[in-house]
């Protein structure tokens, strides 16, 4: 059962577009919503998170709108750039043991030039 | 700081064949996990760890098992590889202190052939 999805599943923008991820959660007891970016060949690295406490969080660039009522939260890459080509996870976790993150999918976002 | 450490990067394995994956981190951290990533797919647990001696399946485990000696270490075993298990495997670690962000390793491309 897939408990968090994550759409689309690839986005080509150009550059200083916004690309927007959105990602849909199931289980109303998590309350962790972190986004991971990864570049081929590497491992995920954590890019921005939220709690259900806060409607919206910015870092740089990078912006999560989160929806509680509607299960739902975003990820927005303001301004663009090539560089931040790469794949996009979203995930989620409950305050349990172990802080185990359900993963979305994945966006693979392309930046041109 | 190496912060989490994946051996070997790639193994080609024959059906039948068993390896373990091993994942070390100098972090310090309590919770440490393995995660399958699938081509055009998101991360499955496998197995995760709250701490040394201590750990649980997660959405993935049958065909792999673990053990965690030290708080270092988390090695992933694998028995009887089958065709099934091709996928790249993540190991990745977190603590309370980092507000639960995951730090993961670089992957061990694995293929059963």
């Amino acid at each position: 059962q897939q408990q968090v999805k994550q759409s689309p599943q690839s986005l080509i923008v150009q550059k200083g577009g916004i690309p927007i991820i959105n990602c849909a959660y199931e289980n109303t007891a998590f309350d962790y919503f972190p986004w991971y970016q990864q570049f081929p060949g590497k491992g995920p690295a954590l890019l921005i998170a939220i709690r259900p406490d806060v409607s919206e969080k910015k870092e740089g660039r990078f912006t999560i709108s989160f929806n509680k009522s509607a299960k739902q939260f975003s990820l927005h890459i303001m301004d663009s750039q090539p560089g931040d080509s790469a794949t996009y996870f979203c995930a989620a976790s409950s305050n349990t043991a172990g802080n185990k993150l359900t993963f979305g999918g994945g966006t693979r976002v392309l930046v041109k030039p | 700081n190496a912060g989490v450490t994946q051996t070997p990067k790639f193994r080609i394995l024959k059906i039948g064949q068993s390896m373990t994956l091993q994942c070390t981190q100098d972090m310090n951290h309590n919770y440490m996990y393995w995660y399958r990533q699938d081509p055009g797919m998101g991360l499955k647990l496998i197995y995760y760890s709250v701490g040394a001696g201590i750990t649980d399946k997660g959405e993935v485990p049958n065909g792999y098992n673990v053990s965690r000696s030290t708080t270092e270490d988390f090695p992933l075993r694998l028995e009887l590889a089958a065709p099934s298990q091709t996928s790249v495997y993540f190991c990745a670690s977190s603590s309370p202190d980092t507000a639960y962000g995951y730090t993961f390793g670089s992957g061990t491309r694995l293929t059963v052939v």
